[in-house]
């Protein structure tokens, strides 16, 4: 079957300028995760959203990162005014359930680079 | 603070030898324990986890071992093999793989001919 998927792959865009990721997560999947990983660096847990339950936002690094799923399903994350410690690639991760022992499967990514 | 650490950058191995990745972490409250593969241009791709109930899961080739009181983990690799050349980042969860992971900066591997 289909695997999470991401896009854009790519994005490029100019400092100040808002953006829009989009997730598309494994049908049937009820958990849903946003993470980033800057250059060198390690992935960086963002939002995690779990059915129709409030989302985990303890990860977001300031008011300008925000991100919305509807239907239970595809999920956006929205960077507004980038700023260029933004560039990195997004990653979107999506489980079977939020019960414990489950594993995340990712996207391939969207590559951000802010100018 | 990082709660995850890889302290091996990239580590070079070769063909049929044992690969040992290692990880330490700081939470006790850590769970659920996770390694993943990473080759460019692509997502992470999930390999074996362990619960903090366990000291060794065995999975093929790939084995985990938990040593709780070190708040250490590694992942063995028998015999490595050319297509495990990759990123290998090991991830944590305090609610057993649910919640955000928490992961290390990655370790490269790469295994010579």
């Amino acid at each position: 079957g289909a695997g999470v998927s991401q896009s854009p792959s790519n994005k490029v865009t100019e400092k100040g300028k808002d953006v829009e990721l989009r997730c598309d997560p494994i049908s049937g999947h009820t958990a849903l995760y946003w993470y980033r990983q800057s250059l060198g660096q390690g992935l960086e847990f963002l939002i995690y959203f779990q059915g129709n339950s409030a989302p985990d936002k303890s990860g977001l690094p300031s008011d300008r990162f925000s991100a919305e799923r509807t239907g239970g399903s595809v999920s956006t994350l929205t960077i507004q005014r980038t700023q260029q410690e933004d560039s990195a690639v997004y990653l979107c991760a999506s489980s079977r359930s939020g019960r414990t022992r489950v594993t995340q499967y990712f996207g391939p990514g969207t590559r951000l680079l802010v100018l | 603070d990082q709660q995850v650490k890889q302290n091996s950058p990239s580590l070079s191995v070769q063909e049929g030898r044992i690969s040992i990745l290692n990880c330490d972490y700081t939470n006790s409250m850590f769970d659920y324990f996770l390694w993943y593969k990473k080759y460019p241009a692509e997502g992470p791709t999930f390999l074996i986890s362990i619960s903090s109930i366990k000291d060794k899961n065995e999975d093929g080739r790939f084995t985990v071992f938990l040593n709780k009181s070190a708040k250490h983990l590694s992942l063995h690799i028998v015999p490595s093999q050319p297509g495990d050349s990759a990123v290998y980042f090991c991830a944590a969860s305090k609610g057993g793989g649910a919640d955000g992971l928490t992961f290390g900066k990655g370790t490269h591997l790469i295994i010579q001919p």
